[in-house]
């Protein structure tokens, strides 16, 4: 079975500052990671995807994110936050050869001024 | 926007009712996929369809139901409403392949069951 952790319920950062999400998974065999951002009583959008090669994956708005296999990880990043950016972030997991996506249960992202 | 439209935006059913929602999927795609998201919770796979036939279903009891079309459109149809099943339901679309591409997500139907 196929698992994402997302550790903190919400993440407090100022404008300007860099700003991490974290996510950790579990998945047989090579994983496909995704990360989507959902704002008040909206859909998914989807921001970027780790799929193979390079372990810096760079996405829309500017976002970016990690992969680290060893620790079963891949971090959101942005190197200077905008108040825009908060919302409520998912991480996801879809296994290889498989066709659901599983998803953490979320990351609450407030950037203040 | 992606180009995954879903209606109705919100409903409002009772409990042992039936209710059918209904997804557009974005131009090109030919799978589609339900998702269930509670208050408070990420989003949970409920099935997914692709050639107009189940292709994958998560752990919902099969009153959770749906169709797929030939344009590629979907229903999502849930007999006997629970109260536990109000919750946000978002469809997603993408291509089908080895699993490495990204599904785009309609903005759901809200759904409540008194």
């Amino acid at each position: 079975a196929q698992s994402v952790a997302q550790p903190e319920d919400q993440v407090n950062v100022a404008e300007g500052n860099p700003l991490t999400v974290k996510c950790t998974y579990s998945v047989s065999g090579n994983p496909y990671l995704f990360w989507y951002v959902q704002y008040p009583n909206r859909g998914l959008q989807f921001l970027l995807k780790y799929i193979t090669g390079d372990n810096l994956v760079k996405g829309s708005y500017g976002f970016e994110a990690e992969f680290n296999k060893s620790q079963t990880s891949f971090h959101l990043k942005k190197p200077s936050a905008l108040v825009s950016d908060s919302a409520l972030y998912f991480c996801a997991v879809r296994g290889g050869g498989g066709n659901k996506l599983t998803f953490g249960t979320g990351t609450q992202l407030k950037v203040e001024l | 926007e992606t180009g995954v439209t879903q209606s109705p935006t919100h409903l409002i059913k009772t409990r042992g009712q039936q209710v059918t929602l209904r997804c557009s999927s974005q131009s090109g795609h030919n799978t589609v996929s339900w998702y269930q998201q509670a208050l408070g919770q990420g989003p949970q796979f409920i099935f997914q369809y692709y050639r107009e036939e189940e292709n994958g279903r998560g752990n919902f009891p099969p009153r959770f139901s749906g169709l797929q079309f030939p344009n590629y459109s979907s229903e999502l149809n849930v007999n006997a409403l629970e109260l536990d099943d109000s919750a946000l339901y978002l469809c997603a679309s993408s291509l089908a392949g080895t699993g490495s591409t990204e599904a785009f997500f309609g903005q759901g139907t809200r759904l409540t069951v008194v």
